[in-house]
């Protein structure tokens, strides 16, 4: 099984510009997360994904969007990158609420 | 509200010394407990978990006990190695089935 996984891993973007952050889990799990790590303040939840096309919004959920076509497949969108969205996102999936999460590698974004 | 708090690191040991990472919270109702660690360059990955006061969970050498009455969840390991260095994260499940993390604490292991 190769779990949860994310592309890219880096990127750079200049400010105003778009992108997606891929992830897709194989472990047939309901719950998938989006979540963003800045140094020293643990994770923040952006987005989650209760199921295939059921989507809400977590703690930091302003300048992105989701959306869940699939169960496997959970994008996350950045239309108008800006400073502060330079950060670690990563990407994770359980089977059931509160269960275990597991996560993907990370991507590491910057916005200049 | 919900909240987990963690000893500020980075916390730099030498091989074989004892460790304890202290985590306590604040949340409603009886909520579940979780350590992840984070090695470097990867996710993160549950470490241990307890779902009731007094459970202990244990996992690669690595021990927390949830104390209700402390509303505290310290992690302890007897021995640690070089390979155990990484972030480790406090978590708790609220009654609402959300989780949150603590901010995280940064271990380094010396030889």
């Amino acid at each position: 099984n190769a779990g949860v996984t994310q592309t890219p891993k880096f990127r750079i973007l200049k400010i105003g510009q778009s992108m997606t952050l891929q992830c897709t889990q194989d472990m047939n799990h309901n719950y998938m997360y989006w979540y963003r790590q800045d140094p020293g303040m643990g994770l923040k939840l952006i987005y989650y994904s209760v199921g295939a096309g059921i989507t809400d919004k977590g703690e930091v959920p302003n300048g992105y969007n989701v959306s869940r076509s699939t169960t496997e497949d959970f994008p996350l969108r950045l239309e108008l990158a800006a400073p502060s969205q330079t950060s670690v996102y990563f990407c994770a999936s359980s089977y059931d609420t509160g269960q275990e999460q597991f996560f993907g590698p990370g991507t590491r974004l910057t916005v200049l | 509200g919900n909240s987990v708090t963690q000893m500020e690191g980075p916390v730099t040991l030498s091989e074989e010394a004892f460790l304890t990472i202290n985590c306590t919270y604040t949340a409603t109702g009886y909520p579940s407990l979780f350590w992840y660690v984070q090695y470097p360059g990867e996710g993160l990955q549950l470490l241990l978990k307890a779902t009731k006061a007094d459970d202990k969970g244990s996992n690669k050498g690595f021990e927390a006990t949830y104390r209700k009455e402390t509303t505290s969840f310290h992690l302890e390991k007897g021995s640690v190695q070089v390979s155990d260095s990484a972030v480790y994260f406090c978590a708790l499940r609220t009654s609402y089935d959300k989780v949150i993390f603590g901010p995280g604490t940064s271990l380094s292991v010396i030889p």
